[in-house]
């Protein structure tokens, strides 16, 4: 089955500075991968997704890219600020399986 | 969009009870739903598959007779904790999509305590 791991474990950056989180999947079939974001005891909220057709998705200061080949896709928060502090977790999945989440990252923005 | 809404958000219980975890899919109708289970700084890892009218599918390792899970309408899935134990404590979330070939929309979750 498909095997999500994802880095780094925790990330800490200064407001304003760019956050990079990267997962690696191990089934070439998947075809789905989102990203949710997780405040502390509150439900993952979606805030981005991309399929496998496409190579870079943005929306405003979060965007994500995908390497078919390498089976890699990384998240990239731009002008980062306090509010973004939260849990990210990538995910995968081929078609209508279940989703595989990764073992998240935990960002923290400095003001 | 998809909204799904679970209850209770939190609920403690002694060990030896039982405790049911309600999980709908407000404004759309959900012919499968998921259950995870969450505990403090780990990810969220899948308990079972939940198919209205049939028999719920569950993950390697999960007991299906301690955790009931009951689909018996398109807008309603349940999880049954049986005979809880304090190692039972966690964060459950359900979750379910419109449309199986996207992402997943998440109940608000239910923290359980057994004491």
């Amino acid at each position: 089955g498909e095997n999500v791991e994802q880095h780094p474990s925790t990330l800490s950056v200064q407001e304003g500075d760019s956050a990079v989180i990267k997962c690696t999947y191990s089934d070439s079939a998947s075809n789905y991968f989102p990203w949710y974001k997780q405040e502390l005891g509150k439900r993952p909220q979606l805030i981005i997704d991309i399929r496998s057709n496409v190579g870079e998705k943005k929306d405003q200061r979060i965007a994500v890219t995908l390497n078919k080949t390498a089976k890699h896709f990384s998240l990239h928060i731009t002008e980062t600020q306090p509010e973004d502090s939260a849990v990210y977790f990538c995910a995968a999945k081929r078609n209508t399986d279940k989703l595989i989440f990764g073992t998240g990252t935990r960002l923290q923005v400095f003001p | 969009g998809a909204v799904v809404s679970q209850h209770p958000s939190w609920v403690i219980c002694k060990s030896g009870t039982s405790v049911k975890i309600e999980c709908r899919s407000l404004d759309f109708q959900a012919t499968t739903m998921f259950w995870y289970r969450q505990f403090p700084k780990q990810s969220l890892m899948l308990m079972a598959t939940s198919n209205e009218g049939s028999k719920a599918t569950y993950e390697q390792g999960v007991e299906k007779d301690k955790f009931l899970i009951n689909h018996a309408s398109l807008t309603l899935s349940t999880l049954t904790v049986t005979s809880a134990h304090p190692e039972d404590s966690s964060f459950y979330i359900c979750s379910a999509s419109e449309d199986l070939s996207y992402g997943y929309t998440f109940g608000s979750g239910t923290r359980l305590t057994v004491v």
